[in-house]
């Protein structure tokens, strides 16, 4: 594809359930991002992939929340145990990684909105 | 502590108008700046970005950025306003190798 795609666009969720979100990157990208859009707010970093391994996890707000990319592409985010809290737009974000480090263009996908019920 | 701020949470102007969207920050060093733009449903678009040199910066869909270092601003501005540019704008900034932050984002909405 073109561009980053998510899945599932929407997800709807009791409380306590686990959740996975799923990212697939632009094809090539090294650079992996994970952020976080409350309603009226701007996006909120979580975590940042360079390759396989995670570069920056700081903005993951507490243990329930864990992210993988094992093979290097593909990237997903888990919400274990969800509260009402975590409700809330999940972006995704890579780009080329080149000499930009983490101030390359980072290209976004649409965003999975996760409802907490 | 660093922290962006975007004054206006929300901006209407009408068609053909000139459009001006503040943003200011703070940080320690001169940080690196960016804006970009979401419009409902879709992933965040790059507008622009300051890394360094001439301060004032163009960008796609007729956006330019102006980076005061005195005023730590980087205002976004665009001569003519197109209905097409009704969206949200964000300003983001960055310093060093650390993660970008975002503001809180300006709604902008065009009139007829």
């Amino acid at each position: 594809g073109a561009g980053v795609s998510q899945t599932p666009s929407n997800k709807v969720t009791e409380k306590g359930k686990y959740v996975e979100l799923r990212c697939d990157p632009i094809s090539g990208h090294t650079a992996l991002y994970w952020y976080r859009q409350s309603l009226g707010q701007g996006p909120e970093f979580l975590i940042y992939f360079q390759g396989t391994g995670a570069a920056d996890d700081s903005g993951l707000p507490n243990d329930r929340f864990f992210a993988v990319r094992p093979e290097g592409s593909v990237s997903t985010l888990k919400i274990q145990r969800t509260e009402r809290g975590d409700s809330a737009v999940y972006l995704c974000a890579s780009s080329p990684l080149s000499w930009g480090g983490m101030f390359d263009e980072q290209f976004f996908g649409p965003g999975t909105r996760l409802t907490v019920l | 502590a660093q922290s962006v701020t975007q004054p206006d949470i929300h901006i209407t102007v009408s068609e053909g108008a000139s459009l001006e969207l503040r943003c200011n920050y703070s940080y320690g060093a001169t940080p690196y700046l960016f804006w970009y733009v979401q419009s409902p449903g879709q992933g965040l678009q790059l507008l622009l970005k300051y890394f360094s040199g001439d301060t004032l910066v163009q960008g796609i869909k007729g956006f330019e950025a102006e980076f005061k270092r005195s005023q730590s601003s980087f205002n976004l501005r665009k001569p003519s306003v197109h209905w097409s540019d009704a969206a949200e704008y964000f300003c983001a900034v960055g310093v060093g190798n650390t993660p970008l932050v975002f503001g809180k984002g300006t709604r902008l909405s065009v009139i007829a």
